[in-house]
């Protein structure tokens, strides 16, 4: 099974902030990696794909990187509507989420 | 417009089967490339995917969780269905249904989830 270690757990940042969390897995995952959003009481909402693809409505200010087994998802510029968690997700052997990064306003 | 929407007992016992059923529209379980996964979610912690059924009927397990799940599908009704054996208090989340692609790989479009509570 392929394990995904995903930081921070939580992240605190400023309105206008650069944020970065990232997530790396137990072996190569050939960029098969997603990013989602989770507000409080809603199912995730897909950001990113194939690590750096964005999906057709999700701002700029999203953006992802990565190879092998190390990955990072980024937030230029916070607003307020970001504030959430964000999860990882491998696909390229099975599924496996990593286990979330909770974002919250300093 | 795809949409999904999950339906469970609420409540149940523990020792019990957790039957959940997934409906949903602008997608067919019988074109190519089609799937619905689940994905559960404890109050307050992370996601854990569960099982993946396909247009082909192939179907993908959680290895930590296979010997308790049991996915199926009904095409005709637009449906898709999860069981799990012998639940207990950990069992205890929000059940999201997805719809996934082969080729893509993720899951892009989600239910509401249904809350599903484990109590004696």
């Amino acid at each position: 099974d392929i394990q995904m270690t995903q930081s921070p757990p939580s992240l605190s940042a400023s309105l206008g902030d650069k944020v970065t969390i990232t997530c790396q897995a137990s072996q190569n995952i050939n960029k098969y990696i997603a990013w989602y959003q989770q507000k409080p009481g809603k199912a995730p909402g897909l950001l990113i794909h194939y690590t750096s693809t964005l999906v057709s409505g999700i701002p700029s200010r999203f953006s992802g990187s990565g190879s092998g087994r190390d990955y990072s998802f980024s937030i230029s510029n916070v607003e307020s509507e970001d504030i959430a968690s964000y999860y990882c997700l491998q696909y390229d052997n099975s599924w496996t989420f990593g286990g979330g990064t909770k974002l919250e306003l300093k | 417009q795809v949409t999904l929407k999950e339906s469970g007992p609420g409540i149940l016992q523990p020792s019990q089967t957790l039957s959940l059923t997934c409906t949903f529209s602008g997608f067919s379980l019988s074109t190519y490339g089609m799937g619905v996964g689940w994905i559960r979610q404890p109050s307050g912690k992370g996601l854990e995917w569960l099982a993946n059924i396909w247009w082909d009927d192939d179907k993908y397990y959680n290895p930590s969780l296979k010997n308790r799940l049991t996915i199926s599908k009904d095409t005709s009704n637009n449906q898709a269905f999860l069981k799990i054996t012998n639940v207990d208090t950990a069992d205890t989340a929000t059940y999201y249904c997805a719809r996934i692609r082969r080729g893509g790989g993720v899951f892009a479009y989600w239910g509401q989830g249904t809350l599903v509570t484990v109590s004696s």
